[in-house]
């Protein structure tokens, strides 16, 4: 199964607060898991990355903890900002085959307001 | 250093009408890629390009949806003839490459909006 499932679909958080994105995956093909910010009009843009083999990546203000063995993955953004509304999407690369190519697949996004 | 460069932002056609999508990636990146992001949900991979080859085309609607990337640098991408279901912004992105131990960072244009009526 090339999917990955991300939740919520939206999420609202205080200033201040903790912003929690949730996604899931089947396919043990997948060897990198970037996450995209999208802000309204633009294009996404890499935000941060983490691959399997470690359990956490931080930086700055904004941290994915990686579970393997529950092939599960989270974006956490302490002390949330007002500039940090924005649409988040998780990722994950899906290796190639011999007759395939590598490719990035996106998860169905979570729009997140932060209320000043 | 210039980002990725799509053209039309925005386009309105009736149904059945053709429309055509313009790219010009970041200069040395080999690896182009037309994302499908319909309003609410995630890009949706329609075609992959290595150079001017097509790698993976697998949900690209072949019998309306065409691309082409000329010389291994800009690509269009053409829907003929489109349907309601198109409406959707079509993003373009690039990148050095995807394979290997290189990480495949993608390099988003702003995209192009389509209404289809």
């Amino acid at each position: 199964q090339q999917q990955v499932k991300q939740s919520p679909q939206s999420l609202i958080v205080q200033k201040g607060g903790i912003s929690i994105i949730n996604c899931a995956y089947e396919n043990t093909a997948f060897d990198y898991f970037p996450w995209y910010q999208q802000f309204p009009g633009k294009g996404p843009a890499l935000l941060i990355a983490i691959r399997p083999d470690v359990s956490e990546k931080k930086e700055g203000r904004f941290t994915i903890s990686f579970n393997k063995s529950a092939k599960q993955f989270s974006l956490h953004i302490m002390d949330s900002q007002p500039g940090d509304s924005a649409t988040y999407f998780c990722a994950a690369r899906h290796l190639g085959g011999y007759s395939s190519a590598s490719k990035i697949i996106f998860g169905s996004g979570t729009r997140l307001s932060i209320r000043p | 250093e210039a980002g990725v460069a799509q053209s039309p932002r925005y386009k309105i056609i009736e149904k059945r009408q053709s429309v055509a999508f313009w790219c010009n990636p970041i200069s040395g990146h080999a690896t182009l890629y037309w994302y499908q992001q319909i309003l609410g949900q995630g890009p949706k991979l329609l075609i992959q390009f290595q150079n001017n080859g097509v790698v993976d085309d697998s949900q690209l609607p072949k019998d309306r949806f065409s691309a082409e990337r000329l010389k291994g640098v800009d690509s269009t991408l053409k829907i003929q003839p489109a349907k309601l279901e198109d409406s959707a912004v079509y993003l373009c992105a690039s990148s050095l490459a995807l394979s290997g131990s290189k990480t495949g960072e993608l390099f988003f244009g702003e995209g192009s909006r389509l209404t289809v009526l």
